[in-house]
């Protein structure tokens, strides 16, 4: 079965960066685009960023532009999420999600929490 | 940005009664909606997508509904396990999801 498992949260000091990782199993990770979404404690849901099943489109949410880089490792079925520049509102549990076959989200990580805070 | 809305922000029915939750889009969204659930400290798992297909292994009682800017998802003979948190979420335009309809029992 379909396991998306997150790791690399933790507390981080604004400004600072921080990477996060998604182990995938159960699936051909290089045939699906990914997602990253997050959900700020005690709110909803926010897509974070995409990346495209052959790597080459990646897309953004306009609150992370220019701060946050997705990337893969299709040999380590893995995705990548590289944060720099953080501010304490990109608190929140990031969840990596598989992209069913149109763009809705059909598997989800248990999430990795990311604090930021000095 | 397509804005969602959900409503209500929560609702309270009995077990084995019938939950009807809806979702408005700020524009068009065709056919290109989802519906998902989430428990508290879990992640949302996806209950329907393309407006009306159900993923996986989802009972029967859920089922959606509509088009264009009006989205209903409905859950048919409630059970304890089905109340939590549900949210809908467009992916015509990029991905924007409603600020969730919280399912309580009464």
């Amino acid at each position: 079965q379909v396991q998306l498992v997150e790791s690399g949260g933790g507390v981080v000091q604004p400004g600072k960066s921080l990477r996060l990782s998604c182990a995938a199993s159960g699936f051909t990770f290089s045939t699906f685009g990914v997602f990253w979404i997050r959900q700020a404690p005690g709110k909803g849901l926010e897509w974070v960023a995409v990346i495209s099943f052959d790597g080459n489109n990646k897309y953004y949410g306009d609150s992370v532009k220019g701060r946050f880089t997705v990337s893969r490792d299709d040999s380590k079925n893995t995705l990548f999420l590289q944060m720099s520049s953080l501010r304490p509102e990109d608190t929140a549990v990031y969840y990596c999600a598989k992209g069913g076959t149109d763009s809705y989200f059909d598997s989800w990580g248990q999430g990795t929490l990311v604090t930021v805070s000095s | 940005e397509i804005v969602m809305t959900q409503s209500p922000a929560t609702l309270s029915v009995s077990p084995g009664e019938r939950a009807t939750l809806s979702c408005r889009a700020s524009q068009s969204v065709s056919s290109k909606l989802a519906w998902y659930q989430q428990k508290p400290g879990q992640a949302p798992r996806l209950l329907i997508y393309g407006t009306s297909t159900r993923a996986t292994g989802i009972p029967a009682r859920f089922s959606g509904s509509g088009s264009g800017t009006e989205f209903t998802l409905t859950i048919d003979s409630l059970q304890s396990e089905d109340f939590a948190v549900y949210y809908c979420q467009q992916y015509n335009n990029w991905y924007t999801f409603g600020q969730g309809t919280k399912l309580e029992i009464k």
